[in-house]
């Protein structure tokens, strides 16, 4: 079946530009991660949607990021006024549910801001 | 505070070589304990887990070896090839109403021919 999809797969952008990053996990799982991962870094965690609970937004760098989840399933990451310390892969991942064993991951969106 | 200590940060195996990669925790709680493989321009994708109940577990060439005491996992990559040259992430997931993994900061392992 269909995995995690990412889009845009690239994105460049201006330094003070909002940007949208979209995320589509599997059907049917509930539980939503994102992550971001700077070059040559590990996975910082970033926010994390289980079902119709509140998110978890204690990852979130800064007040200029923003997500929602939409009918319990799509995703967008929103980063206001984007900083060149923005820059990184954004993965995106899901599960059956919070606290199923295995997350799938998308490829993921690479940020550069210029 | 970084939760999940994994090292080394980078290795350099010959084909056919052993691959070791270790991971320490602080938390107790920790209850689950996967091993991610992530190759260049994809996302990571689990490669296999274990639980403190037991203290190793084999898929194929990859065995997890598990001290409960000293609060350490490690991976064994045996027979390596060139095609597991990849980053590999260890992770740490407690119980109740926290399971977000807690991960390493990654080993990027390159196998040569």
């Amino acid at each position: 079946g269909a995995g995690v999809s990412q889009s845009p797969s690239n994105k460049v952008t201006e330094k003070g530009k909002d940007v949208e990053l979209r995320c589509d996990p599997i059907s049917g799982h509930t539980a939503l991660y994102w992550y971001r991962q700077s070059l040559g870094q590990g996975l910082e965690f970033l926010i994390y949607f289980q079902g119709n609970s509140a998110p978890d937004k204690s990852g979130l760098p800064s007040d200029r990021f923003s997500a929602e989840r939409t009918g319990g399933s799509v995703s967008t990451l929103t980063i206001q006024r984007t900083q060149q310390e923005d820059s990184a892969v954004y993965l995106c991942a899901s599960s059956l549910w919070g606290g199923s064993d295995t997350q799938y991951f998308g490829p993921g969106t690479r940020l550069t801001v210029l | 505070q970084q939760q999940v200590k994994q090292s080394p940060q980078s290795l350099i195996v010959q084909k056919g070589g052993i691959s070791i990669i270790n991971c320490a925790y602080e938390n107790t709680a920790f209850d689950y304990f996967p091993w991610y493989q992530q190759f260049p321009g994809k996302g990571p994708a689990l490669l296999i887990a274990i639980r403190p109940d037991v203290s190793e577990k084999k898929e194929g060439r990859f065995t997890i070896s598990f001290n409960k005491s000293a609060k350490q996992f490690s991976l064994h990559i045996m027979d390596s090839q060139p095609g597991d040259s990849a980053t590999y992430f260890c992770a740490a997931r407690g119980h109740g109403n926290n399971r977000k993994l807690i991960w390493g900061l990654g080993t990027s392992l390159a196998v040569n021919p």
